[in-house]
């Protein structure tokens, strides 16, 4: 059974611009999390679909957005990028939504540099 | 939830023992997770614990959860330069999961 698959692995953008990353989940998984993650700050909790529904949502600016489609593929939005916005940037799916005892599984992430 | 709490460095030699611990704050968490990190990589689910448990084993892996001090350990026996990566504890709260900050485990020859 192929993993979590993300694209692209890396991207490097300008100040300003925007971004989409892309997310497939395990083949059957509906649930869909996104995390950001850098030295500083660790995991950081962005957003979790089911169904194409936002379940969850962390404490990120509103330029940050994401959606899932009908076959559980999720993208996450990022716009008028900021330096700060670097990242290693992980998708996770899961069977069931995180209120059930399901486990997370990570894909390789996207690595975005904004210059 | 939110305080899931581990040391930054682990050093050993091969062969020997590994303990990373973490600390978690949240009792009605039902399972508690272990992920590691290769560079370049992304988390990979290791193993994991439910909460009625205390100890659960697999091949070189041993997990303890001491929930009255809501305690959470691994042990790696025999560590291998292979399992030099970041290990990351994980509880599962109502509604999403808290991670630590990771434990880079550093094997030498």
């Amino acid at each position: 059974k192929a993993g979590v698959t993300q694209t692209p692995r890396y991207l490097i953008k300008t100040r300003g611009q925007q971004v989409t990353l892309s997310c497939s989940p395990i083949s059957g998984h509906r649930s869909v999390s996104w995390y950001q993650q850098t030295p500083g700050q660790g995991l950081q909790f962005l957003f979790e679909y089911f169904s194409e529904t936002q379940r969850n949502k962390g404490n990120f600016p509103g330029r940050f957005s994401g959606r899932q489609f009908s076959n559980s593929r999720s993208e996450m939005n990022v716009s008028t990028l900021e330096l700060g916005d670097s990242a290693l940037y992980l998708c996770a799916s899961s069977l069931a939504p995180a209120n059930q005892n399901s486990p997370l599984h990570f894909g390789n992430g996207t690595r975005l540099t904004v210059t | 939830g939110e305080d899931v709490e581990q040391s930054l460095f682990l050093s050993v030699r091969e062969g020997d023992s590994s303990v990373i611990n973490c600390t978690y704050t949240d009792s009605s968490s039902t399972y508690l997770y272990w992920y590691k990190q290769e560079p370049g990589a992304g988390l990979q689910l290791l193993t994991y614990i439910f909460s009625n448990m205390d100890m659960k084993q697999d091949q070189r892996l041993t997990v303890l959860l001491n929930k009255k001090d809501k305690h959470l350990s691994l042990r790696i026996a025999d560590t291998q330069t292979g399992d030099s990566a970041i290990y990351f504890c994980a509880e599962k709260g109502l509604d999403k999961f808290y991670f630590g900050s990771g434990t880079k485990l550093n094997v030498k020859p």
